[in-house]
């Protein structure tokens, strides 16, 4: 099947710097990318979503300037958690749909992301 | 609005046992896709079916069933013969075409030996 790579799968940092977390589509060309973030026993909630050489779109209650998402090519899209804050603090996933099947999704392994 | 419910927040059982997990979805689409994940102590999830709204046959793959009934909007999941491997996360999820995933809140399971 169709492999999303997401890295790192874990990362701490300190409060105040900024955090970039890749998501590749290994063997697809992907349009359309989804992030989502899931807090502690709980279920993923979308903060935004990005297609192929267009701004994100993002979802109610996320900070665009905070959450900043970058899908330059097909293959890649990428999330920078700028000024990282302890709260920001959580599991963020993304997912990728093929091009050519848009009902399909892959999901990346995840990425835990600790702020200290 | 699309929503996604599974009732049960937790389920505990015995090995051996059967566990059904329940999944009820909301959506005005007439074309839509449902799906199953599990989500192990890792984190990544790992997917387990997928079934579009036009298919209603029920699937089986080794001790996993589904049983799939839009006159109830519902798509249950049931495990045979549990197995301590099968603990995780599991979570239901709706897609219409070339939208996101609406996810359920999940069900935490427990399978102890």
């Amino acid at each position: 099947g169709a492999v999303v790579s997401q890295h790192p799968s874990w990362v701490i940092c300190k409060s105040g710097t900024s955090v970039k977390i890749e998501c590749r589509s290994l063997d697809f060309q992907a349009t359309t990318m989804f992030w989502y973030r899931q807090f502690p026993k709980q279920s993923l909630m979308l903060m935004a979503t990005s297609n192929e050489g267009s701004k994100a779109t993002y979802e109610q209650g996320v900070e665009k300037d905070k959450f900043l998402i970058n899908h330059a090519s097909l293959t890649l899209s990428t999330l920078t958690v700028t000024s990282a804050h302890p709260e920001d603090s959580s599991f963020y996933i993304c997912s990728a749909s093929p091009a050519t099947g848009r009902t399909e999704a892959f999901f990346g392994q995840g990425t835990r992301l600790t702020v200290v | 609005a699309q929503k996604v419910t599974q009732a049960q927040t937790e389920i505990s059982v015995v090995e051996k046992e059967d566990v059904t997990l329940d999944c009820v979805y909301e959506t005005r689409d007439t074309t839509y896709y449902l799906f199953w994940y599990k989500q192990p102590p890792s984190g990544e999830l790992v997917f387990l079916i997928r079934r579009n709204s036009f298919d209603e046959q029920n699937e089986i793959s080794g001790r996993y069933s589904w049983n799939f009934q839009k006159s109830t909007s519902s798509f249950n999941f049931t495990i045979t013969a549990s197995q301590v491997v099968d603990s995780a996360v599991y979570f239901c999820a709706l897609r219409t075409y070339g939208q996101n995933f609406v996810f359920g809140p999940g069900t935490r399971l427990s399978v102890l030996p």
